[in-house]
């Protein structure tokens, strides 16, 4: 059965902070890792990963996948209070469907 | 990126009865998906739905609770049938692109 592991599942920091958030899986066929970000209802696209080492980049966010070790990371650095979020972790396998994680809670404190 | 709307936005229910959401999207996809994430917890993906076909149910969801209905390329209906508490959650209707999977703003039901 496809896995899909994020830890911690909650965190608490200070404005500037710097986190990092995993993401761990086990799965069929491997196509992609997706990292959303959850506010309210609907998840927000952040990157999709595909290739091993190479870091997606946008502003105070970055991450990157190790498929031999399968895992990802994604850091935000410098956090602000509208950082506060659910990060959500999503691997796709085979057909188009996602396996998502349970996610990580981070609220970011002023 | 797509554009996709689902309605209604939230409503609340009585046990027993049915709702059927509708997602609507603004381009011709070929695949739908359909999630539900109950409170405190992650997305769980209820059936993909194909125009032109029946939809392809996961694990745990059938379709005569879930029917789904897909009459075009832009649209979908999921029904929530015979309600009962446990199907409190938010329902999001999903496209796949190339580049990723978006979401639809979600349908936060309540079953009382």
């Amino acid at each position: 059965e496809d896995k899909v592991v994020q830890s911690p599942l909650s965190l608490v920091v200070h404005e500037g902070d710097t986190v990092t958030l995993n993401c761990s899986y086990e799965v069929t066929n491997f196509r992609s890792l997706l990292w959303y970000k959850q506010e309210k209802k609907a998840p927000t696209f952040l990157f999709m990963l595909t290739s091993s080492g190479i870091e997606k980049k946008s502003g105070r966010l970055s991450s990157i996948l190790d498929k031999k070790e399968l895992f990802s990371i994604l850091n935000i650095t410098a956090t602000q209070t509208g950082d506060s979020a659910i990060y959500l972790c999503a691997v796709g396998s085979g057909s188009e469907k996602l396996v998502f994680g349970k996610g990580t809670k981070l609220t970011v404190n002023p | 990126s797509a554009v996709i709307s689902q309605k209604p936005s939230r409503d609340i229910c009585q046990r027993g009865t049915s709702l059927t959401i509708q997602c609507q999207v603004d381009s011709q996809v070929t695949m739908m998906f359909w999630y539900r994430q109950q409170p405190g917890q992650s997305l769980t993906l209820i059936a993909t739905a194909n125009q032109g076909s029946e939809a392809t149910y996961e694990s745990g969801f059938v379709i005569d609770k879930f029917p789904i209905s897909r009459p075009n390329l832009t649209f979908s209906t999921l029904t929530v049938s015979n309600m009962s508490p446990e199907d409190s959650s938010i329902y999001l209707c999903s496209v796949a692109s190339p580049e990723t999977q978006y979401f639809g703003p979600g349908t936060r039901l309540l079953v009382l």
